[in-house]
């Protein structure tokens, strides 16, 4: 079957950094998904990979190992509006988004 | 970015009443639109998928009696839940791409659905 795993939930410090890990087995892949998702909204995209390395955008860059099936989103300078859930989504051989539970990622002052 | 919207963002209704959702893209002409379900603390559930004048393509589970699509046109698509029952009150979002390489989805805001 197709599994995406990432941590329920992580706490991290205002202005520190954190790393929210994604390991993945799909039927085939056709690129790796990160979204942000506050309650009660719909979730919003920060990032779109499909070639191995890192893709920095700002404060967030993700990074991808198709050979190990994995991939994370770092997250610098954490402010409390990044406050939210963090959702994996993989695009397996039939260009179908295949989504993680989420992580619930708590900022502290 | 594009833009999708959903209407209404909320709805309340009565059990055995019919809701209708709606889903357009606003700036671009969507090829493909999924509809997507999510229950509290949990993941995007796929319902459907539509492709612009053809019938939708329902996930194992999914009634598709009961949760009826259509997709008349490339910038709109409706979801029909019919004859709600509480266990249907859900936040629905819909989702919509180009065709091409690399095309990315995207979200509508959500329809928090509550059946009475």
């Amino acid at each position: 079957g197709q599994n995406i795993d990432q941590p329920t939930e992580m706490t991290a410090t205002e202005g520190a950094i954190v790393q929210i890990n994604c390991t993945y087995q799909t039927s085939g892949f056709n690129g790796l998904f990160w979204y942000q998702q506050h309650a009660g909204e719909a979730p919003t995209f920060l990032s779109y990979n499909v070639l191995d390395g890192l893709e920095e955008k700002g404060r967030f860059s993700s990074f991808l190992s198709r050979s190990k099936g994995y991939s994370y989103l770092l997250l610098k300078e954490l402010q409390m509006k990044d406050s939210a859930s963090y959702l994996c989504a993989v695009r397996d051989s039939n260009y179908q988004l295949i989504w993680g539970a989420g992580t619930k990622l708590i900022i502290k002052p | 970015g594009a833009v999708v919207s959903q209407h209404p963002s909320w709805v309340i209704c009565k059990s055995g009443t019919s809701v209708k959702i709606e889903c357009r893209s606003l700036d671009f002409q969507a090829t493909t639109m999924f509809w997507y379900r999510q229950f509290p603390k949990q993941s995007l559930m796929l319902m459907a998928t539509s492709n612009e004048g053809s019938k939708a393509t329902y996930e194992q589970g999914v009634e598709k009696d009961k949760f009826l699509i259509n997709h008349a046109s490339l910038t709109l698509s409706t979801l029909t839940v019919t004859s709600a029952h509480p266990e249907d009150s859900s936040f629905y979002i819909c989702s919509a791409k180009t065709s091409g390489d690399y095309n990315e989805q995207f979200f509508g805001p959500g329809t928090r659905l509550t059946v009475l």
